[in-house]
């Protein structure tokens, strides 16, 4: 089966920069999806097509997808922006498929 | 702003049948795809699958053989339907719409219902 492989957690203080990654060895040639999802909630898609961003969600919020990796960066980390966070693709004998998710901590 | 809101049991019996409906309010049913999702308690998210407006299907293959999603577009619904329960089947159950366009996100989330598999 199609995997997407992400780190279980990333920590970073604020007003720094995290990068979120997820690897599989042809995601550079799909598009990939990433969702928020703070406790209790549903998820709320934030970069969706490796770099477009939704109405609504800050310039902080940025990806890019390349090779083996895309990657999920937040600039100027608050403490809001802690949660878990997924990466998605469509793959064709799989349908739809996320990764393990990433907790994002805030120290 | 379209909204979804899952509803059905929240607690099914092992072997019987999941059933849950999904709501749509602020929007038509009708020109979107839509979905389920759900997540395990402490665990990832799963897509199940998506059923277009016109009740076409397709199923994530490790549940295809118990699954059944249809549409009800005069009551802006869409269903789920998830056979032979067991406590491996206990998870929140989310429905989401999927975003126009080929391979697009999901841009609109239900909250969520918890279903507990369990006698």
């Amino acid at each position: 089966s199609y995997v997407l492989t992400q780190p279980p957690s990333v920590s970073v203080a604020p007003g720094q920069t995290a990068r979120i990654t997820c690897g599989e060895n042809s995601i550079g040639s799909k598009s990939v999806h990433w969702y928020q999802q703070r406790p209790g909630q549903a998820p709320v898609l934030v970069v969706y097509d490796d770099g477009d961003r939704p109405s609504g969600i800050p310039e902080r919020f940025s990806g890019s997808n390349s090779g083996k990796t895309a990657t999920l960066t937040i600039s100027r980390v608050e403490a809001g922006d802690e949660a878990d966070y997924y990466c998605q693709v469509w793959e064709s004998s799989s349908g739809w498929v996320f990764g393990g998710g990433t907790k994002l901590t805030v120290l | 702003q379209v909204q979804l809101r899952e509803s059905g049991p929240g607690l099914v019996k092992p072997s019987e049948t999941l059933s849950l409906t999904c709501t749509v309010s602020g929007g038509s049913i009708s020109g979107f795809y839509w979905s389920w999702i759900r997540q395990s308690p402490g665990k990832g998210l799963e897509w199940i699958g998506y059923v277009y407006y016109t009740g076409n299907t397709n199923y994530n293959p490790s549940l295809r053989s118990r699954v059944t999603m249809s549409v009800d577009t005069p009551k802006n619904q869409f269903s789920l339907k998830l056979r032979s329960v067991t406590a491996a089947d206990t998870a929140v159950y989310f429905c989401a719409r999927i975003r126009p366009g080929l391979r697009a996100p999901f841009d609109h989330w239900g909250q969520g219902t918890l279903v507990t598999v369990s006698s």
